[in-house]
Order: structure tokens, then sequence, then C-alpha cells
């Protein structure tokens, strides 16, 4: 009930496509879903958190959607460039927790 | 320049060392978190720590040890029972935000134990 599954493993999609990463969830006590980038041996830096009050969250190129019903939230990252060649993590936390859960992460190519 | 610093970014040790990998922060956050990454693989806690003197085991605590005697300072000890110590480890820290708690990390360090 703690785990958050993140698919796809890994991802290649052309430059401008609009890749999506998805993340699901069992617990319903979950109320922050937080998106890590990571880039090869960098520590991960925060991208974009949604909390379940509202479906979507845009900031910049990332948008976050939100599926309260169906205990999901996804990543999309519009005009995708070479540059958001990174892996990305999605996670999640319960209210007033300190720990977060992560998801396995999404190796995300984006061809020139 | 505010942050989080690990030094050092690469360290080598012979099998059967005790090591500790440093974590400092300058942000003024309360809670500090050590987490292990495998080539390809998640994140998984290590331990955390959410005030001065105290910390809790993560999900993989055995053959590590921390201390957190400053609210800047979480060292990390990777002891030499830690059976397949080599690994990228990263320390986090994190502030309140409403009811929730945004971590942010710091470089890692990547530790190699031959």
């Amino acid at each position: 009930q703690q785990q958050v599954k993140q698919s796809p493993q890994s991802l290649i999609v052309q430059k401008g496509g609009i890749p999506i990463i998805n993340c699901a969830y069992e617990n319903t006590a979950f109320d922050y879903f937080p998106w890590y980038q990571q880039f090869p041996g960098k520590g991960p830096a925060l991208l974009i958190a949604i909390r379940p009050d509202v479906s979507e969250k845009k900031e910049g190129r990332f948008t976050i959607s939100f599926n309260k019903s169906a205990k999901q939230f996804s990543l999309h990252i519009m005009d995708s460039q070479p540059g958001d060649s990174a892996t990305y993590f999605c996670a999640a936390s319960i209210q007033g927790a300190q720990k977060l859960v992560f998801g396995q992460g999404t190796r995300l190519t984006i061809n020139p | 320049d505010g942050g989080i610093t690990q030094s050092p970014k690469y360290l080598f040790r012979k099998e059967g060392q005790n090591v500790t990998l440093s974590c400092e922060q300058n942000l003024n956050h309360d809670a500090m978190y050590w987490y292990r990454q495998d080539p390809g693989q998640g994140l998984r806690l290590i331990y955390y720590s959410q005030i001065v003197n105290d910390f809790q085991k993560g999900d993989i605590a055995e053959g590590y040890s921390v201390s957190r005697e400053k609210k800047e300072s979480f060292p990390l000890t990777v002891t030499s029972a830690q059976k397949n110590p080599t690994a990228f480890y990263l320390c986090a820290s994190s502030i309140r935000t409403g009811s929730s708690y945004e971590q942010y990390f710091g470089p890692g360090t990547r530790l190699t134990v031959t």
C-alpha cells in the first residue's frame, strides 16, 4: 500500500514530442505528489508537485495531471528537447509525513 | 549561496574499512535524509532525522550509522558490515510547506569499495 508504481521504465521520444510518464498508487492517504528530474551523476531536482485538490498543474513545459478517483498521476513534457533527457521520479507522501515514497524512475531520451 | 553540499564527490575505499560521507546544509531545514541509489534503480531511504539528536531507520539501515549533532550536518558512516557498499549516496533536506515536506537533494557522493 506504500508503493508508487511508475511506468514506463524507459521512454524514447523525438524532439518536439510529448512524453508522458505515469504513476499509480494505492494509499488514499497520500496527499502530496512531487516529480523529480535527475541528470546522470547529479542529485534529483524537484521539478513540480501537485496536491489532490487540483486536477492539473503547469510549470513552463511541464504539466502534472492528477486523477484522484483512479489514483493515478502523470507528467507531460510539452515541446520536449534533447536537454530534457534525464531520469524522472514520481513520489508521494502522507499529510504531515516527512518521508517520500518514490517510484522506480523513468529514463527519458529525447532524440534530436 | 544556500544549498546542500556533499563531500567528496567520489570516494574509494578498501573492503573492510568504515567510511564517513559528509552532508551539510545551510537552508535551515529541520529534517535531513540519506538515500542510496544503485545503477538504474530508484532511491532507497537509509536513515532520516527530523531534529537534532534524533534519527530513524529507513528501509535499508543495516550496515549504516548516522549522527545529528548539529542542525546543519548529517554524516553517514558506511560500516564494514554493509555487504554491498558501492553505490551513489544522496543526502536531502526538507522544509514544511503547508501539510507537506518539500525535499531537496545534494549532488551526491559516489562510493566505490574494492
